[in-house]
This record gives structure tokens, C-alpha cells and sequence, in this order.
């Protein structure tokens, strides 16, 4: 069954980095491009790019172009994405979602558990 | 860039009650790009609806999308109690839009 597994939460200091990973199993990993997705505390789902993991190109979303990067490892099955300059607005919960498309239509039917990522001085 | 406004804020029904919720596109936008999801409180959210009307595999019927243009609606025909939630929509096309969420609770 198609599993996508994510890193355990982190607590960062403001200014820092983090970078969280989704592992993915049950299909074939370069099919299916990879999108992440965050949620602060109480907010809604804010789209934050994604990454083709066959070629490894990438799409952001302007909010986090120049702090975000989204990289594979095909060996793994395994897609990254790291965040710098950090800020307390950055607090969230981080998910991967795997895209899949009938006919025409696109969406996000398998998702990870989500990633904590805590940023406090 | 395509806007997605989610009306009302909260929705507050009771158990058999019928919910209509809706998503409005600050542009027209492709029926076969409006996605619904739902989200409860620490967990993922959960695919509903895709291509605007089309159910999700293992989503009850009384779930149902319509809608085109700028304007969209989930309905839930007949509520159960597990369907008290957040719904998302989403414009499925970069950038991805969410709308900001119609709470779902019980009256």
C-alpha cells in the first residue's frame, strides 16, 4: 500500500534551518510528483511547492522562493525539503502529499503524517 | 493570482441536518480543477471530492461537489456525527490555492 512517511518533529531557533523528509513506499516513486503542504497552529493549508522526483525539477511558491528547497533521493525513494532563515511564523505542520491525477483532474489523495517543526528562541 | 473564498467561516448544524459550503474562485477557473478535503483536528486531511463533483474512492454519497465557473458547493446531504470538521477546497493548478477553511460544528 502507498505509504508516505515523514520525519519526527524539531525545535529550531529562529535564523536556523530544517529539513524534513518523506519516504515513500508501495508504488513506483518516480511516477508521482511529491508537493508539500504546511499548517500553522489554527490556520488553514498553505501550498509551499513541489518537486518531480523522476528529473528532480522543482516549482515554489512565491511566498518561499529563496528559503525553501526540495530535493530526491531516488535511491531511498525519499524527498526533502528544507527551509531556512526561520521564523516564528514558520511554526507548522509540515506534509508531503503525493499527486495523482484521473483524466484531467489532479489531487492529493495520499498524504503524510505531518512533520512539527517549532520555531522559539 | 487565482483567490479561493470559503464561506461561511463556521457552520454550525446538527446530526441529520443537510450543509451546503462554499468555495468561490476570485477567477474562473476549470471544473476539473476544484478539489475538496476534509481535516479533523491532528490528522492529514482527507481527499473528498476531485474534478468538482467526482466522490473519492470510499466516500459516502451523501457527500456530493457541483458547481462551475467561480462558484462551487459541497453538500452534505444528511450529517453524520463523524462529519463535523474542517473543509478545505483547493484550485488544483499552480499555485495550488487552498481556500481558508469552513468549520464544520455541531449545533
Amino acid at each position: 500500500q502507498v505509504q508516505l512517511v515523514q520525519s519526527g518533529a524539531e525545535v529550531k531557533k529562529p535564523g536556523a534551518s530544517v529539513k524534513v523528509s518523506c519516504k515513500a513506499s508501495g508504488y513506483t516513486f518516480t511516477r508521482h510528483y511529491i508537493h508539500w503542504v504546511r499548517q500553522a497552529p489554527g490556520r488553514g493549508l498553505e501550498w509551499m511547492g513541489l518537486i518531480n522526483p523522476s528529473g528532480g525539477s522543482t516549482s515554489y511558491a512565491q511566498n518561499f522562493q529563496g528559503r525553501v528547497t526540495m530535493i530526491r533521493d531516488t535511491s531511498t525513494s525519499t524527498v526533502y525539503m528544507a527551509l531556512s532563515g526561520l521564523r516564528s511564523e514558520d511554526t507548522a505542520v509540515y506534509y508531503c502529499a503525493r499527486e495523482d491525477f484521473f483524466d484531467t483532474s489532479g489531487y492529493y489523495l495520499y498524504w503524510g503524517q505531518g512533520s512539527l517543526v517549532t520555531v522559539s528562541s | 493570482e487565482i483567490v479561493l473564498t470559503q464561506s461561511p467561516g463556521t457552520l454550525s448544524l446538527s446530526p441529520g441536518e443537510r450543509a451546503t459550503l462554499s468555495c468561490r474562485a476570485s477567477q474562473i477557473i476549470s471544473s476539473a480543477q476544484l478539489v475538496w478535503y476534509q481535516q479533523k483536528p491532528g490528522q492529514a486531511p482527507r481527499l473528498l471530492i476531485y474534478g468538482a463533483s467526482a466522490r473519492a474512492t470510499g466516500i459516502p454519497d451523501r457527500f456530493s461537489g457541483s458547481g462551475s465557473g467561480t462558484d462551487f458547493t459541497l453538500t452534505i446531504s444528511r450529517l453524520e456525527p463523524e462529519d463535523f470538521a474542517v473543509y478545505y477546497c483547493q484550485r488544483y493548478g499552480s499555485p495550488y490555492p487552498f481556500g481558508q477553511g469552513t468549520k464544520l460544528e455541531i449545533k
